[in-house]
């Protein structure tokens, strides 16, 4: 079955940083991943979806990239702020699925 | 943005009582929802698919006689945990996905509702 890793479960870096989270999966490639935030007690909100055959997407401070051949993802976040502390959570789906979510990354940026 | 609330938000139950959590689309309808389980400090684990109009599809080791979902309307799911024990207790999150986008549309969470055994 897929197993989806995301690099550590906390990450603190400095405020005016840019944090690099990382969304690992072992099985074949999803044909959509997305990123969402979790803030505690509440739930998931999206940010981006990325396809197979995209490369990377942006929005404002965001940037995700996709790269099926490390089977990888990688979110950023430019120059970080307090308040992107949160947990991040990347999801895999494959056609025809619903989908799978994983064990996300707790974001601490430090003034 | 698409909104989905959830209520109750927190619930304090007795051991034996069943207890239905309510999750409505506001402003889009939803011909799928989902519903989650979530234990503190890990991720989301997806508990059933919940359709219109018909029964919910569960994922492998989810009671559907402990966890009822039934979707009458395009605009509301509900979860009855019936019998609710101890172990029951945990955060549980629906989402919806606009009917007007494919499979692939962003889900709209609702805000989780926790609920705790005695």
């Amino acid at each position: 079955s897929q197993k989806i890793e995301q690099n550590s479960e906390a990450l603190n870096i400095q405020e005016g940083k840019t944090a690099t989270l990382t969304c690992n999966y072992t099985n074949y490639s999803p044909a959509y991943l997305q990123w969402y935030r979790q803030d505690p007690g509440r739930g998931p909100v999206f940010l981006l979806l990325i396809r197979e055959n995209e490369k990377e997407k942006r929005k404002e401070r965001l940037k995700v990239t996709f790269d099926t051949t490390l089977k990888q993802s990688l979110f950023h976040i430019t120059a970080s702020q307090p308040a992107d502390s949160a947990t991040y959570l990347c999801a895999l789906a494959y056609y025809g699925q619903n989908f799978v979510f994983g064990p996300g990354t707790r974001l601490s940026v430090l003034p | 943005g698409a909104v989905v609330s959830q209520h109750p938000s927190r619930v304090i139950c007795k051991s034996g009582t069943s207890v239905k959590i309510e999750c409505r689309s506001l402003d889009f309808q939803a011909t799928t929802m989902f519903w989650y389980r979530q234990f503190p400090k890990q991720s989301l684990m997806l508990m059933a698919t919940s359709n219109e109009g018909s029964k919910a599809t569960y994922e492998q080791g989810v009671e559907k006689d402990k966890f009822l979902i039934n979707h009458a309307s395009l605009t509301l799911s509900t979860l009855t945990v019936t019998s609710a024990h101890p172990e029951d207790s945990s955060f549980y999150i629906c989402s919806a996905r606009d009917r007007g986008q494919g499979w692939t549309g962003e889900l709209f969470f609702g805000e989780g509702s926790r609920l705790t055994v005695l």
